[in-house]
């Protein structure tokens, strides 16, 4: 099947600082591609839509100048979260989809703020 | 995209089927229904998904009741790998109006633990 890579799967970063997460199809193109965020013992809970090319839609609640992505290939989309504070804390996923419609998900990305 | 209802946990001795129910008895009729699961710290896997007719493939067969308000995943000899949070999932079929633009929101599934 497709594969969707995240780098970094983890990161430790101190308090005020930015992180970036990427997403990568490794073997088709995404046209478009989400963003999840899940807390401890919760489940994903979607962030934002991401058109290569265009600005990203985010959902209610999310804040789009804390969490900027960028879609600027068909094949990667970044995360990344500026500013990071303890409670932004959390598992982050991607999911891509290719010209078939069916999605992907990507092995996601541990983030901890001291 | 019709709302889901799945019970929160289940057990299941290992190499035994396992059975997991979901209601979807809002579902209209051009939608499917999807089948995901979450191994702990990883990203939801596909499984499985089906319209009306029953499904199988080699991870599990989907069983849609012949009103399609309800479904069951049967993984038919479970084993320890396969302890996770199982998502049913219902949204219009990729290529229907409105399907390409679809994305999906995740319930809050059920957590099959396999047992020894």
């Amino acid at each position: 099947g497709a594969v969707v890579s995240q780098h970094p799967s983890w990161v430790i970063c101190k308090s005020g600082t930015s992180v970036k997460i990427e997403c990568r199809s490794l073997d088709f193109q995404a046209t478009t591609m989400f963003w999840y965020r899940q807390f401890p013992k919760q489940s994903l809970m979607l962030m934002a839509t991401s058109n290569e090319g265009s600005k990203a839609t985010y959902e209610q609640g999310v804040e789009k100048d804390k969490f900027l992505i960028n879609h600027a290939s068909l094949t990667l989309s970044t995360l990344t979260v500026t500013s990071a504070h303890p409670e932004d804390s959390s598992f982050y996923i991607c999911s891509a989809r290719g010209n078939t419609g069916e999605l992907f998900f990507g092995e996601g990305s541990r983030l901890t703020v001291l | 995209d019709a709302k889901t209802t799945q019970p929160p946990s289940m057990d299941c001795a290992e190499g035994r089927a396992a059975n997991l129910p979901c209601n979807h008895s809002t579902i209209s009729g051009n939608e499917y229904v999807y089948w995901y699961r979450q191994i702990h710290s990883q990203g939801p896997q596909y499984i499985i998904h089906g319209l009306k007719n029953n499904e199988t493939n080699e991870m599990a067969s989907l069983i849609i009741t012949e009103d399609r308000k309800s479904s069951t995943l049967i993984l038919p000899h479970a084993t320890l790998r396969d302890t996770a949070v199982y998502y049913c999932i219902v949204r219009v079929a990729v290529g229907l109006s409105g399907g390409s633009n679809y994305k999906l929101t995740f319930g809050k599934g059920t957590l099959l633990t396999v047992n020894p």
